[in-house]
Parts: C-alpha cells; structure tokens; sequence
C-alpha cells in the first residue's frame, strides 16, 4: 500500500450541501492529486498541489476547490454538491512532479449526490 | 486535443492463457506511456512506465511494448491467473506532466 488513506470510503449527501473529502499521506510525498473516475471516461484530474498552500487546477475544477494546510493532508470541497458530482473520488500522490514520476493512487472515496 | 483508445472494451480469457491489450494514443509532445491496474473497488497500480525510446518493460507476467512511431501501446499478460480479473488503464503522459487516462479494458479470466 502507497500509504494513502482517503475518508470517508462512502458518503450519500443531497444537492446543494457541502462536502469535504480527505486524503492523508504517510510517505511525505510532495505532489497530491484529486481525480474522478465516472463510467465512459478515464481518470480526470480535479485539482493538484505542488507543495503546502501550492495548489493549481486540473481540466475538470468546476464546483471544487481544494486546500492543503500540511503536507500530509490534501482536502477536496464540493461547496454545494450536484449530481453530476456523483463519482469516485481518487486521491494520488507523487514523490516529484517530474516526467515519468511513480504516481500512487489511494482506495477510492464512493460519493453519491441525490 | 490529447487522447488515448484502449482496446478491446472487455475480454474474458481462459486461466493460463494468454492475452493482449491494446492502446493507440494521441499525445503532443509525448513523453511517456503507463500501464495500471485497477481491482475493482480499488485504486490503479502502477504496472510499467516506459519512456519514448523504450519499445518494451516487463513486470512479472505484464509485457508492455510501445510503438513511439505509430503511437501505439500494447500490454500483454502471459499465463493469466484468476487474480489478472480488473481493468487495465492506458495513461500517456505528454511534456509539462501532464496525463491522459484511456477508459480502460476490462479483463475477467475464468477458471
């Protein structure tokens, strides 16, 4: 295991309230990744960081926004959930940014927006 | 705009035999080619990573090959077990780091 815990693993929440996902690394990785994985599309990146209050956005950040007060912990907001919002959530992180860097993916954060 | 296919969509194989998994993409400029692993319910696992001037990388029994050519990428699995059953994700990586995840074949091997 990557050393990667997410939570919470399941969350049923209804529109328009806000939700926060969390991840939390043990292996003092530099670089955290927010991705979603929905049927019919690969993996899409949500929102990175690149170091403690570093943070940048990916090709699909609409509606989220993220924070990274340590770096062990990357959080991903979802200010007022929609169901196009239903998806699994992955956490990733990586030692370095550079090309051809080992990317590490956590279990997977099950979220249902109804 | 940057794409990876992977085919085929599903394929159900035998335990103990072979199979291959295909990946055409296209990435500008290219820097690498993944191949993960993804159980169901799980997270993706890093299976290889090859650069362009590799034409193959091997992982146990996973065989990746790439093609920089012609922008392709296969993975092949060589005497599949039944722990082979998840979904096998393509990811091109162009320049700035930045990736690009195919849908992934889905690959169930039956005893």
């Amino acid at each position: 295991d990557a050393g990667i815990t997410q939570s919470p693993r399941h969350k049923v929440t209804e529109t328009g309230t806000p939700v926060t996902l969390r991840c939390h690394q043990t292996e003092n990785h530099r670089y955290m990744y927010w991705y979603r994985q929905d049927p019919g599309h690969g993996l899409r990146l949500i929102h990175y960081s690149y170091g403690v209050k570093d943070t940048d956005k990916g090709e699909v950040s609409d509606g989220y926004s993220v924070s990274r007060s340590k770096t062990e912990d990357f959080l991903l907001t979802l200010e007022s959930a929609t169901s196009s919002q239903t998806s699994v959530y992955f956490c990733a992180i990586s030692l370095s940014g550079g090309p051809g860097n080992t990317i590490y993916f956590g279990e997977g954060s099950w979220l249902t927006v109804v | 705009k940057n794409q990876v296919e992977q085919s085929p969509q599903s394929l159900i194989i035998l335990e103990g035999k072979n199979c291959t998994l295909q990946c055409n993409y296209t990435v500008s400029p290219f820097s690498n080619l993944r191949w993960y692993k993804q159980d169901t319910g799980r997270g993706p696992v890093s299976l290889t990573i090859m650069t362009f001037s590799e034409n193959t990388k091997s992982n146990g029994r996973y065989t990746a090959t790439l093609d920089a050519d012609t922008k392709q990428s296969s993975l092949h699995i060589t005497a599949s077990q039944l722990s082979d059953s998840a979904s096998y994700i393509c990811v091109s990586e162009a320049a700035g780091n930045k990736l690009t995840f195919g849908g992934g074949t889905r690959v169930l091997v039956k005893p």
